[in-house]
Parts: C-alpha cells; structure tokens; sequence
C-alpha cells in the first residue's frame, strides 16, 4: 500500500514549451502533495505544498508563474512548467501526505529542456 | 538556508565493511528520516526517528539522534555493493506542517 504514482518518469521538450507533471495517491487519499527539484549530484529542494482544493503555497525563490501546481482532487496533483528553459532541466519529485506509513514519494520525473 | 548538512559528501568501502553516515540539522524537530536515492530514481523511505527517541534499529539500520547536538548518523551494518546509492537524511521540523527538509546526502559506493 501507500503507493504514489507519478508521470512521465522523463520528458525531453523544446525550450519555449510546456510539460505537466502528474503525481497520484493510488491507494490512500492526499490532502497534502510537496513537489521537490533535484539538480544533479545535489539534495532534494522543496518547491511547493499543495493542499486538495486551495492554492498552493511556494517556498522562497520559487516563481509561482512558472511552476503551476493544480491540486483539485485527494488523488492528484499537477505541476505544469510554463515556457521551459535549459535550466529548468531537473528531476522533480513529489510527496504525499498523510500516507499509511508516513511519508511516499513518486518515482521522479527527469526534465530536459533543449 | 535550512538545509541539513551530511558527511561525509561521498564514502567508498569494501563489502561486509560498516558506513556511517552523519546528519546535522538547525531546527527543533518532530522527527528525523532517513533516505536512500538509487541513481536517478525516486527515494526509499527507509527509517525515521521521533524527536524524543535516541536510537532505532532496523534490520542492518542503526540510526541514532541527538537533539542537543542536532545530529544523527545513519550505521549500515555489512554493507552490500547493492547498497551502493545516495543517502539523505530529511528533518520535519515543529511548526513546519510537515514539510520535509533534506540534507545534502552522502554517495556511498560499496565494492566488491
């Protein structure tokens, strides 16, 4: 149990362009998802908590504008990457709460933009 | 920043060898977890210590807490080369809705 699927696991896209980025709670309902960027050989930064049905709260430095989390049901949360860049290249990851066993993350989705 | 700091950055041993893995962080916590990151993929959830525990054993784990000093260290007993992966520790700190900071990881390489 306490499974959370996320998708697509890698995305190449043109710079310009937009990519969405599902993350689901198979087996438990999320009224909370975090969504984490990793740069490589770096640690896992918190960009944003997302509650079911309210607007999410960003952390610092990170543009609201650019990153949209969406997080209209118990079971699904969104981040869309408006006009990507090169730099936005990164692994992003998200995290549900509250899970059975505590704390479950997606498998990660690896972003290139070129 | 509030990020915790790991050491050391990377670890190299030889299999059945022990690795410790050290956590400091800056803030009061609710509790400390530990994590493992196989290259490029997602993270495993491999053990967490509450705030008012000190130490917590989990198969080959050993993790021990230290709220006055704000450390931990993560022990993996007889290590395997499949035990090779980056390991981050991850504070949930009072106050913080349960928002996970990580550490800075360290990369253990386990050869044969």
């Amino acid at each position: 149990g306490a499974v959370v699927s996320q998708h697509p696991s890698w995305v190449i896209c043109k710079s310009g362009t937009s990519v969405k980025i599902e993350c689901r709670s198979l087996d438990f309902q999320a009224t909370t998802m975090f969504w984490y960027r990793q740069f490589p050989k770096q640690s896992l930064m918190l960009m944003a908590t997302s509650n079911e049905g309210s607007k999410a709260t960003y952390e610092q430095g990170v543009e609201k504008d650019k990153f949209l989390i969406n997080h209209a049901s118990l079971t699904l949360s969104t981040l869309t990457v408006t006009s990507a860049h090169p730099e936005d290249s990164s692994f992003y990851i998200c995290s549900a709460m509250p899970a059975p066993y505590g704390y479950t993350f997606g498998s990660g989705t690896r972003l290139t933009v070129v | 920043s509030q990020q915790g700091e790991e050491d050391p950055q990377a670890l190299s041993i030889q299999e059945g060898e022990n690795a410790t893995m050290n956590c400091s962080y800056k803030t009061s916590i609710n509790n400390l977890q530990w994590y493992r990151q196989n290259s490029g993929r997602g993270l495993v959830h491999l053990i967490l210590i509450r705030s008012n525990e000190r130490e917590k054993h989990s198969g080959r784990l050993r993790v021990t807490l230290d709220t006055s000093k704000k450390s931990s260290s993560l022990l993996i007993t007889a290590s395997r080369a499949a035990d090779t992966a980056s390991y981050f520790c991850a504070t949930d700190a009072t106050g913080t809705a349960s928002k996970l900071t990580f550490g800075t990881g360290t990369r253990l390489q386990v050869t044969l």
